[in-house]
């Protein structure tokens, strides 16, 4: 079985101050490894995602996430945060064999405080 | 290019009453997910389908959810008594993965908002 822990549930944060938001996984099997991001009175939408290579990613608007395969982590970082980041985060995990489910986090809601 | 699109967007039912959600999915998308996301938890998946055969179900209350995917578009998703713990988003995605590796991007509907009184 995998799950996904997400271990902040609200992380205020300050305008162009970094942010770590973090994503822990277990699984038995590799895994894919994803990033969504649900604004306000909005539908869920990817940020970014890893599937294999280099283990550091990154979406089109600053933010970041780096696979440690070792501490099974996918933390997400952006080093300045603007007031439009405010929204829920969602650390998913898919198996990469034998169904292929896609299981979320609890989600960590970031609010950016001017 | 035309997103998810479920219907209806919000529903307030009794309890013991029945509720059905429908989705349709981006053309051509071979995968197609329901989750149910309640209020300040992530989303959890109920059942997913590719094309029109059940992948996972393992996570559907089967007493009381039914979904189907007939010729592998459309979806609908039912519950049928509805109790109070099921209030929450119903959530539709899809994915363009053919051959279900699970690498693809989930695409998702803006959701269908239950309340069950």
């Amino acid at each position: 079985a995998q799950s996904v822990t997400q271990l902040d549930s609200q992380v205020p944060v300050f305008e162009e101050a970094p942010v770590e938001l973090r994503c822990n996984y277990s699984s038995s099997v590799s895994v894919y490894l994803f990033w969504y991001v649900q604004y306000p009175n909005q539908g869920l939408q990817l940020l970014l995602k890893y599937l294999s290579g280099s283990t550091l990613v990154k979406s089109i608007n600053g933010f970041e996430a780096e696979f440690n395969k070792s501490q099974t982590s996918f933390h997400l970082r952006k080093p300045s945060v603007h007031i439009s980041d405010t929204a829920e985060y969602f650390c998913a995990v898919t198996r990469n064999t034998g169904g292929f489910k896609t299981i979320f986090g609890a989600g960590t809601r970031l609010f950016v405080k001017a | 290019e035309a997103g998810v699109a479920q219907s209806p967007r919000y529903k307030i039912i009794e309890k013991r009453q029945s509720v059905a959600f429908w989705c349709n999915p981006i053309s051509g998308h071979a995968t197609l997910y329901w989750y149910q996301q309640i209020l300040g938890q992530g989303p959890k998946l109920l059942i997913q389908f590719q094309n029109n055969g059940v992948v996972d179900d393992s996570q559907l209350p089967k007493d009381r959810f039914s979904a189907e995917r007939l010729k592998g578009v459309d979806s609908t998703l039912k519950i049928q008594p509805a109790k109070l713990e099921d209030s929450a988003v119903y959530l539709c995605a899809s994915s363009l993965s053919q051959q279900g590796d699970g690498s693809g991007e989930l695409f998702f509907g803006e959701g269908s908002r239950l309340t069950v009184l």
